[in-house]
């Protein structure tokens, strides 16, 4: 079945890099997404990524995607206060295109000054 | 960028009663519209798709009796939690669905939730 797995919190110091993990078994998603949730908010897409690729950076973000492990990871460069958030990865299940989402349990992501 | 509004942000009511609870895209149309439930530090649970013009599509064990969905326009889709109890407290997101030029990807945007608590 379709199950979206992230580690539950991570903590950083501000200006570190922070890396969250996320593992999928659904090998024939078409699309990865990373979105960010800030306290009593809905989520922002921060980025996504195409299956066929290996990464991506935009800015600060840099998403890699190992579609052999099922493995996608977030890096967040020169990490600040305000990142400091909850990170959901998701995945759009099978190869059709119902726009329906996977989350996983999100990973808290702390940030100290 | 493309903006979802919710309403109301949050509602307190009494268990027995019903809650509706609005989801709106401001600046696009939205043929496809989602509704999420998510509990406390957890990750959000899709309950079901909605689409305009027709019913909506309930994930499975979601109760389509308790939670009704109207996709009424392509701008506006409703959740009304029927007959509340204290278990339906939880935060309740909506996302919306929008087609990206030559058809290679669509987004989707989110509300920034409703948050109930049936007492």
């Amino acid at each position: 079945g379709e199950d979206v797995e992230q580690s539950l919190f991570l903590s950083v110091r501000e200006g570190d890099s922070s890396v969250i993990n996320c593992t999928y078994t659904d090998s024939s998603s078409t699309y990865l997404y990373w979105y960010k949730q800030e306290p009593g908010a809905g989520l922002q897409l921060l980025t996504y990524i195409f299956s066929n690729m290996d990464m991506k950076q935009d800015q600060r973000l840099t998403v890699l995607l190992n579609k052999k492990d099922k493995h996608l990871s977030l890096r967040i460069a020169d990490t600040q206060t305000g990142d400091s958030a909850i990170y959901f990865c998701a995945e759009t299940p099978g190869s059709g295109n119902t726009g329906k989402l996977i989350f996983g349990q999100g990973t808290t992501l702390q940030v100290k000054p | 960028g493309a903006v979802v509004s919710q309403h109301p942000s949050w509602v307190i009511c009494k268990s027995g009663t019903s809650v509706k609870i609005e989801c709106r895209s401001l600046d696009f149309q939205a043929t496809t519209m989602f509704w999420y439930r998510q509990f406390p530090k957890q990750s959000l649970m899709l309950m079901a798709t909605s689409n305009e013009g027709s019913k909506a599509t309930y994930e499975q064990g979601v109760e389509k009796d308790k939670f009704l969905i109207n996709h009424a326009s392509l701008t506006l889709s409703t959740l009304t939690v029927t007959s509340a109890h204290p278990e339906d407290s939880s935060f309740y997101i909506c996302s919306a669905r929008r087609a990206l030029r030559g058809g290679l990807r669509d987004e989707q945007y989110f509300g920034p939730g409703t948050r109930l608590t049936v007492t």
